[in-house]
């Protein structure tokens, strides 16, 4: 059974503190995906990579960074917690081929920063 | 630019037929997902269209029309667990990296 898992459901943190958090995935993916979900906004693309080391600028990547020292695991960098990143961020992974290779998605962990 | 609309909300009957709608206007195109969110939960994949037409998937079906910007998710026989967000997503940019662009999402409640 193909999994991505993400390393907290929830987390607070207060504004200023700097921010973890880990998604991994055991399907041999090229692809990961940082996304934040806020109402009446929808899924939203932080950063995306392609393979290991390599990283993209998605639509909203002020005040985040991103990580991928390793294929399975791709991780999202709050570098200041502000109270408007407080959101749900999804991570997903998908195959790095053409065609129907649907994005498989992590439990989200839900963010507070106070 | 890059848009995606559906409706944000529908109520529908148990046993019914509902229909949610997406329009798109995005900049290449490599295949429109939709996918299902129930409260609390992440996305599940449910189908995916690249050709015009409907493909049929059990209680739901998926239908595109890519000379319109335009497609719609089909559920059948509504059950109550189908109370649930779904999302409209494109594909665009080059087809290897699977970059989606999102619809903000449509609720669907199910009432008895």
């Amino acid at each position: 059974d193909v999994k991505v898992t993400q390393s907290s459901r929830y987390l607070v943190k207060r504004t200023g503190e700097k921010v973890f958090l880990e998604c991994v995935q055991d399907m041999d993916h090229e692809n990961m995906f940082w996304y934040r979900q806020d109402p009446g906004l929808g899924l939203r693309l932080i950063y995306f990579s392609y393979d290991v080391k390599m990283k993209e600028k998605g639509d909203i990547p002020e005040g985040y960074s991103v990580s991928r020292e390793k294929k399975e695991r791709f991780s999202l960098i709050l570098e200041s917690a502000s109270t408007n990143q407080t959101s749900m961020y999804l991570c997903a992974s998908t195959l790095g081929t053409s065609g129907h290779n649907e994005q498989f998605f992590g439990p989200g962990t839900r963010l507070t920063v106070l | 630019g890059q848009n995606i609309d559906q409706p944000t909300e529908m109520t529908a009957t148990e046993g019914a037929i509902v229909q949610i709608n997406c329009t798109y206007q995005t900049s290449g195109f490599n295949g429109l997902f939709w996918y299902q969110q129930h409260a609390g939960e992440a996305p599940t994949f449910l189908s995916y269209n690249v050709l015009d037409g409907l493909e049929e998937k059990g209680r739901f079906s998926s239908f595109l029309s890519r000379s319109k910007g335009y497609s719609y998710l089909l559920l059948k026989e509504l059950q109550m667990k189908d109370s649930a967000s779904y999302l409209c997503a494109v594909k665009y940019g080059s087809s290897n990296t699977g970059k989606l662009i999102f619809g903000q999402g449509t609720t669907l409640q199910v009432k008895p």
